[in-house]
Formats: C-alpha cells, sequence, structure tokens
C-alpha cells in the first residue's frame, strides 16, 4: 500500500519568514496530493492539493510543488502569520474511485510574533 | 451549507464497552470515510462508504464497523473497547466519484470529530 513519509514534524519560524514542509510518496500510482490544515480541537481542513499532471499550484501565500520522478511534493507558505500556525498534513490518493488517503504523521507550524 | 457533523463530540468508555459514533455528510456528498487520530500514529484510514456499501477497508480488526444509511448519514461501531482505541476519530465527506474523477469529487471535508477516551 501507499506509504508517506512527511519532514519536519516540528518547525518554528518567525513571522514574515517562509515554511517548508516536504512529503514522499511511495506508490507511483497516486495521482492526488491535498495539504490540510488542523487547528486545535478542530479537523483537518483542506488548504490546497495538485493532482500528477500539474507540477506546481498556487493560492495565495501557499503554494504546492510536485517532483513525479522523485516522489516528492512540498507545501511552501510565505509572508508566515500567527494564524498559520497549526498541524499541517500532506496526503496521496490513488486514482481508484475508492476515497482511501493516506496521511503523512504531520508537521506542527509554529509561527513567532 | 451546513458542514460535516460529528456527535457526540465527546465520549468516556470503560474497556469491554462497546460505542456508536454517527456522522451526518454535508448534503449531496455520498461518500463518507473515517480515520482514527492518535497523537503516535497520525490519521490511519478505517473504512469508507458510498451508496451504502462499504468499498475499502483499512487494517484495523473487526471490532471496528461502520454502515451508512440511505441518506448518506454514518455510523462507526466499536466493540469491547481496548484502552488503545482511545482517539480522536474523524469523519470525512465527499461526492466521491468513481474512476477518474474530477478534483471535486475527491475533496475530503472532515467534521470536528469524536473524542474517545477508554478507561
Amino acid at each position: 500500500g501507499e506509504n508517506v513519509e512527511q519532514h519536519p514534524s516540528t518547525l518554528s519560524v518567525q513571522e514574515g519568514d517562509s515554511a517548508v514542509i516536504k512529503c514522499t510518496y511511495s506508490d507511483s500510482a497516486s495521482n492526488y496530493f491535498p495539504w490540510y490544515k488542523q487547528e486545535l480541537g478542530k479537523g483537518p481542513q483542506l488548504i490546497i492539493d495538485i493532482r500528477s499532471n500539474v507540477g506546481e499550484k498556487k493560492d495565495q501565500r501557499i503554494a504546492v510543488t510536485l517532483n513525479k520522478t522523485a516522489k516528492h511534493f512540498s507545501l511552501h507558505i510565505t509572508e508566515t502569520q500567527p494564524e498559520d500556525s497549526a498541524v499541517y498534513f500532506c496526503a496521496a490518493k490513488d486514482s481508484g474511485g475508492y476515497q482511501k488517503v493516506t496521511f503523512g504523521i504531520g508537521t506542527k507550524l509554529q509561527v513567532i510574533p | 451549507k451546513a458542514g460535516v457533523t460529528q456527535t457526540p463530540r465527546y465520549l468516556i468508555k470503560t474497556r469491554g464497552q462497546q460505542v456508536t459514533l454517527s456522522c451526518s455528510p454535508i448534503s449531496g456528498h455520498r461518500s463518507v470515510s473515517w480515520y482514527q487520530q492518535t497523537p503516535g500514529q497520525g490519521l490511519q484510514f478505517l473504512f469508507e462508504y458510498f451508496s451504502e456499501t462499504q468499498r475499502n477497508k483499512g487494517n484495523f480488526p473487526g471490532r471496528f464497523s461502520g454502515r451508512q444509511f440511505s441518506n448518506s448519514r454514518s455510523e462507526m461501531n466499536v466493540s469491547t473497547l481496548e484502552l488503545g482505541d482511545s482517539a480522536l476519530y474523524l469523519c470525512a465527506s465527499s461526492f466521491g466519484g468513481t474512476g477518474w474523477s474530477s478534483v471535486a469529487n475527491e475533496k475530503l471535508f472532515f467534521g470536528s470529530g469524536t473524542q474517545l477516551s477508554v478507561l
């Protein structure tokens, strides 16, 4: 089955700096890569996603890049703000119709004001 | 549009008991997935239901079961509770189309979860 590795497990940045979270996946059949943000006491919320036919996608301060050959994908947050502090999960899903999504272990991001 | 609703929010049970958790998906969503979240293991996939049928199952023992009703609401049951079952149980809904579905079909929307504590 799919295995998703995520690092770092914790990340502290100064407000205004950039944050990068990296993930690798094992199943070459995976073609959908979402990223989720989980705030304390809440469920994960989808913040950005990318399909395997796209190398990069950007949404305001958030961007995701995908390297299919290396099976790497990364989340980039620019101009970080205190409200970006949360746990971020990367995930991967294969092309099958079933909604089995494999998640990384999570990265706890702390933005220091 | 109402989000995914999970009830109850908190549960305290003792070993050996059973528990039933409920999930109401977003209106129009036909797929409901369940995940177990623990600090050490992250989010682990339990199972997914689509149109009242279990389509996929994770690597959990048979004590974990679920079902989906005709209105897409889903329940998850854990029998003979063990201390290790203490976790946040998350439900996620999606349109859940099959095959080469659009990204819209694949987006998962999570509820706030049910925090289960087994004493």
